[in-house]
């Protein structure tokens, strides 16, 4: 069983259009994060999400917005999409404990040409 | 504020030999540690973890950490690396910021295991 899974894997599009990326965990876990990874591999955190309540807004551009239907889904969707946006995006879940081990999905490679 | 530090963005090292991987901190707080693992076109998974006790800390293939307070420092270290241990290591610090708990990544290291 998978436990954190992310829809797509690849995304591929042009500058401007609007994008989704899916989360799902089937951990039980009651704190979702987006992260992002850029072309030297640095990690860093977009999101946090606990319970389906926002917790962590880092500087993100509005044009990303993260949506919790339920403590097991956290998505994010994309607008006005630009080059700088080219990067690899990890969901990952944990406990609420700052103890506890971070899962992270497969990540989704964002291409915007 | 905190930050953590991975002197060396790129290790090669032939196999079979030893290899360490620096990791440094800096925290006003008492943070806990993490060693997490990304091999090629995946996403990261937990090597080991530091959150109190013995400061020698054994993870999963043979990797091990040892917590140094006085030099802020969680060096993590394998006596004898294999191919399949190619991969990027990041190392992390956990901490409560006012009244949310937050994950601070370093910048990576890249290990490449030379056959």
């Amino acid at each position: 069983d998978t436990a954190v899974s992310q829809t797509p894997k690849y995304l591929v599009t042009q500058m401007g259009n609007d994008k989704s990326i899916k989360c799902e965990q089937n951990l039980g876990h009651d704190t979702m994060y987006w992260y992002k990874q850029d072309s030297k591999k640095f990690l860093k955190i977009m999101f946090s999400y606990n319970n389906k309540e926002l917790i962590i807004n880092e500087t993100v551009p509005n044009r990303f917005s993260p949506k919790s239907p339920d403590k097991a889904h956290l998505n994010l969707h994309i607008n006005s999409l630009e080059l700088g946006d080219s990067a690899v995006y990890f969901c990952a879940s944990s406990q609420v404990s700052r103890t506890d081990t971070q899962y992270f999905g497969p990540g989704t490679r964002l291409t915007v040409l | 504020a905190q930050s953590v530090t991975q002197l060396d963005s790129q290790v090669p090292v032939f196999e079979e030999a030893p290899v360490e991987l620096r990791c440094n901190y800096s925290s006003s707080v008492s943070v806990y540690l993490f060693w997490y693992v990304q091999y090629p076109n995946q996403g990261l998974q937990l090597l080991l973890k530091y959150l109190s006790g013995s400061t020698l800390v054994k993870g999963i293939n043979g990797f091990e950490a040892e917590f140094n307070k006085s030099q802020t420092s969680f060096h993590l270290r394998k006596p004898s690396v294999h191919i399949s241990d190619t991969a990027e290591y990041f190392c992390a610090v956990s901490y409560r910021k006012t009244s949310y708990d937050k994950v601070i990544f370093g910048p990576g290291t890249s290990l490449s295991v030379i056959p």
